[in-house]
């Protein structure tokens, strides 16, 4: 079955303890991406990665890091996680079709609580 | 900047027609999305459509485009109770293959 799993679905820890999020598509998409979703704000772009080794910031990558060292894995580390971090974490995975439509697949969510 | 805005909130009845809107301010995308998100679960494409389209009719779905008013709306036919969820207009903007700009999301609740 084609999926984006992630891991943990849910995760409450203390501020300044490092957290890493773990994100793994089975597609062999090329792109793939990290969101947070916030009420009212609908989702914001955290990170994307275009390929293996290839990554870049979205619009709100502060506090966040990532890496793309297989095709199929993108975690989204917290080095020193603070309260307003807290939010519902999704990642994304999507192919480049010339002239189509970009589908985006979206992983379950992962919901941090930083305390 | 590039920006997406919805409203937040519809409330319709069992059987009846609901319409969620969207407005968008980049012209260039060449599609434009709706995604639905079911309580405690990630988010699903539901529909899109080419911008080169006024209309595009999906069973009891139908998304018109607005391209000169940069306005986007999803009606959603014989509305049922499974059809309560949040849904996410989303546009690439100029992200192309990268990212999709989403709006707030509507939170459509069906009442009996």
């Amino acid at each position: 079955e084609a999926q984006v799993t992630q891991n943990p679905r849910y995760l409450i820890t203390v501020t300044g303890k490092k957290l890493t999020v773990t994100c793994s598509q089975n597609m062999n998409h090329e792109y793939m991406s990290w969101y947070r979703q916030d009420p009212g704000l609908g989702l914001r772009q955290i990170y994307y990665s275009m390929n293996v080794e290839v990554t870049d910031k979205g619009d709100v990558p502060e506090g966040y890091k990532v890496s793309r060292k297989e095709k199929r894995n993108f975690p989204l580390i917290l080095e020193s996680p603070s309260p307003n971090q807290t939010s519902l974490y999704f990642c994304a995975s999507s192919r480049r079709i010339a002239g189509a439509h970009n589908e985006q697949f979206f992983g379950p969510g992962t919901r941090l609580t930083v305390l | 900047g590039e920006d997406v805005e919805q409203s937040l909130f519809l409330s319709v009845r069992e059987g009846d027609s609901s319409v969620i809107n969207c407005t968008y301010t980049d012209s260039s995308s060449t599609y434009l999305y709706w995604y639905k998100q079911e309580p405690g679960a990630g988010l699903q494409l539901l529909t899109y459509i080419f911008s080169n389209m006024d209309m595009k009719q999906d069973q009891r779905l139908t998304v018109l485009l607005n391209k000169k008013d940069k306005h986007l709306s999803l009606r959603i036919a014989d509305t049922q109770t499974g059809d309560s969820a949040i849904y996410f207009c989303a546009d690439p903007g100029r992200g192309g293959y990268n990212k999709l700009i989403f709006g707030a999301g509507t939170r459509l609740a069906v009442h009996p």
